[in-house]
């Protein structure tokens, strides 16, 4: 079955301190993924997305996120983070193949970024 | 702007008496979904419509129907609403297996409250 696994289930970071946020997914053909951003109080906000072509994918916000296929892996960074990044953070997966309706989520990591 | 529209974005009610939650779409996609969030916890998948199609996830509790009368239309019905129910019900849309970039919109959510 596929799965999504994120590693840090709460990051706290200093303003400027540089952010990856791990994101492994379990399944072996074809995926699309995607990072989505909770905002305290807020609703879901898609960050950014890859689904074929240059694995380094580029977002909202200064965040990018990049695709290593061998490693199955999707990992959201941002060079410098800032007080306003404080969010829930989901990575999410859904195969191109088979039944693609369905979102596979990580279970979120929590940034609290420190001024 | 095409978008989603949930109805209302705050819902109060009583344990045990129903209530329904509306979501509407101007983007013309084949499916729509119906998740569950919890405090700091990733959507729950609780069903999704592709067209008239109706697709229940194993684990969503018999309290929980859906509708969809048209395209642009769903609806949520909780029958009988526990306190366990109260969360962020959040619908969301997309083109369909059809379309190998299957990216999920999401409207803003109702946030529901059982007293």
């Amino acid at each position: 079955a596929q799965s999504v696994s994120q590693h840090n289930h709460h990051v706290i970071l200093s303003e400027a301190a540089s952010l990856e946020l791990g994101c492994n997914y379990s399944y072996g053909g074809t995926v699309n993924l995607f990072w989505y951003v909770q905002y305290p109080g807020q609703h879901l906000q898609l960050l950014l997305k890859y689904f074929s072509g240059d694995p380094l994918v580029k977002g909202i916000k200064g965040f990018e996120a990049e695709f290593i296929k061998s490693k199955f892996s999707f990992n959201l960074r941002k060079p410098s983070v800032q007080w306003s990044d404080t969010a829930e953070y989901f990575c999410a997966v859904n195969a191109v193949a088979g039944n693609n309706r369905k979102l596979i989520w990580g279970l979120g990591t929590s940034l609290g970024v420190n001024p | 702007d095409a978008m989603v529209i949930q109805n209302p974005r705050y819902q109060v009610t009583q344990f045990g008496k129903p209530v329904t939650l509306s979501c509407s779409q101007t983007l013309n996609h084949n499916v729509m979904y119906w998740y569950q969030q919890k405090s700091s916890q990733a959507p729950k998948l609780l069903f999704h419509y592709y067209d008239k199609d109706f697709n229940n996830e194993a684990d969503t509790p018999d309290n929980f129907q859906s509708r969809r009368p048209n395209t642009s239309f769903c609806f949520l019905d909780i029958r009988s609403p526990g306190l366990g129910d109260a969360a962020m019900y959040l619908c969301a849309t997309s083109r369909g297996s059809t379309s190998p970039h299957n990216e999920q919109f999401f409207g803003p959510g109702t946030r529901l409250t059982v007293l």
